[in-house]
């Protein structure tokens, strides 16, 4: 069965780098693409990104653009999201979605890792 | 990219029938059929309930249905039940190759 298993809570200084890896099985992992979405505490979802697990073609939120890379390595089936400089207001539940589409960040999430709880505080 | 406008809560009684409203432009909502709805219970990962603005993923019960008119997306729930109280989000392609959420809707069934 499709299965997507996040790293562990973290937490991180403002202007370190925060990094969430997302490892995925049960499926073929370049037919597909990943969204990145988040929740502050006591916030909507907020979309971060998507990635293409085939050829790794990115597309990022403006708010979000300059500060965020997501990559993938298809050695291990594993998506990864890097934040840089995070500040206070990072501080949120950080989610992996698998996309449908390998071309573009058209479509739903349809199966999503349990979310990785990320603290950005001195 | 502004959010999609959801009503921030809704209300019904077990058995009854809700429906939420999800409003964006002509360069999302409108402009695609793209759209998807999500069921999130605090802590735990966001359901993906509907696609394509009206499709049901194998599993989802079919008291879940969803339409489009212009800019504005709708979810439908019939037969309200307890296990149905949980934050619904709405999510729409964007022409500018991104996703965009809604704002979010807190059902409290009563």
């Amino acid at each position: 069965q499709v299965q997507l298993v996040q790293s562990g809570a973290a937490v991180t200084k403002p202007g370190a780098s925060l990094r969430v890896s997302c490892k995925t099985s049960g499926y073929t992992f370049t037919n597909y693409g990943f969204s990145w979405v988040r929740q502050a505490p006591g916030q909507g979802l907020q979309w971060v990104g998507w990635i293409s697990a085939y050829n790794g073609n990115t597309n990022y939120a403006l708010s979000f653009q300059g500060r965020v890379t997501m990559t993938t390595d298809t050695s291990t089936n594993t998506a990864y999201l890097e934040l840089r400089s995070p500040r206070a207001d990072d501080t949120a539940v950080y989610y992996c979605a698998r996309a449908p589409s390998p071309a573009a960040a058209v479509g739903p999430a349809d199966y999503w890792g349990q979310g990785t709880l990320v603290t950005v505080s001195s | 990219q502004s959010a999609l406008t959801q009503p921030a809560s809704v209300s019904g009684s077990p058995g009854q029938s809700i429906t939420i409203s999800c409003t964006g432009t002509s360069s999302d909502v409108g402009g695609y059929n793209f759209v998807s709805w999500y069921q999130h219970h605090p802590g735990k990962a966001p359901k993906l309930l509907i696609y394509d603005v009206y499709k049901r993923p194998s599993g989802v019960s079919n008291r879940f249905s969803a339409s489009k008119s212009g800019n504005t997306a709708s979810l439908t729930i019939s037969g309200l039940q307890a296990d149905d109280e949980a934050d619904y989000y709405c999510s729409s392609y964007t022409g500018s190759s991104t996703l965009v959420f809604g704002g979010g809707t807190k059902l409290t069934v009563l």
